[in-house]
């Protein structure tokens, strides 16, 4: 069974830095597509940032910078790495895997972590 | 980047009642439109990808239609577990973004 589980969110400072990570089991990390996707207080999802198996990664224009996608093969783990955090990055922040059908990877997100809370405030 | 406009921000309906929720692209995005439900304290769950195909396990009340910038969620006969925030998502270019979501309520 696919599971993703988030971890390492929680109340930090403005301008402080975070690591997010995202454990999964019945999938290989390594050889798949995943996402970092988050939703602030009554707001919608907003993508954050992509790994694909071949290293490339992706990121959104309000985190370009000051986020670092990244994984551990060995844990089977994906990591969110945050610094000079906004109180606008508070949100829960869920990982998810993308969908892969016939050996063809697709930029949908399935499935997904149940999420973890980050506030960012003094 | 592309921007995804939903409607209505939300449905108020009965059990048994057919649902109709909208999202517009603001360009062509040919096919590549998913659309996500989300409980609240769960995670999102992917219904529909590429405007029409519905994901593993997902009942057949569920339509997603359309193509270029127009498109649609249908859910034929609402079951006491419907009611949620569905979201769409365009996979046609970078960034890859979601619209503001649509609640379907009790009525």
């Amino acid at each position: 069974e696919v599971q993703l589980v988030e971890s390492g969110g929680g109340l930090v400072q403005p301008g402080g830095s975070l690591r997010l990570s995202c454990t999964t089991s019945g999938f290989s990390v390594s050889s798949n597509y995943m996402t970092w996707v988050r939703q602030a207080p009554e707001r919608g999802l907003e993508w954050v940032s992509s790994l694909f198996s071949d290293g490339s990664t992706y990121y959104g224009n309000s985190v370009k910078g000051r986020f670092t996608i990244s994984r551990d093969n060995s844990k089977n783990t994906l990591y969110l790495q945050m610094t000079r955090l906004r109180a606008e990055d508070t949100a829960v922040y869920y990982c998810a895997k993308h969908l892969l059908l016939q050996s063809t990877t697709y930029n949908w997100f399935d499935p997904w972590g149940q999420g973890t809370l980050v506030t960012v405030s003094s | 980047e592309i921007v995804l406009t939903q409607s209505p921000a939300t449905l108020s309906l009965s059990p048994g009642e057919r649902a109709t929720l909208s999202c517009r692209a603001s360009q062509n995005i040919n096919s590549y439109l998913g659309w996500y439900q989300h409980k609240p304290g769960q995670a999102p769950r992917l219904l529909i990808y590429d405007a029409s195909n519905r994901a593993t396990g997902i009942p057949a009340r569920f339509t997603g239609s359309g193509s270029g910038t127009d498109f649609t969620l249908t859910i034929s006969s609402l079951e006491p577990e419907d009611f949620a925030v569905y979201y769409c998502q365009q996979r046609r270019s970078w960034p890859l973004t979601f619209g503001g979501g649509s609640k379907v309520e009790i009525k």
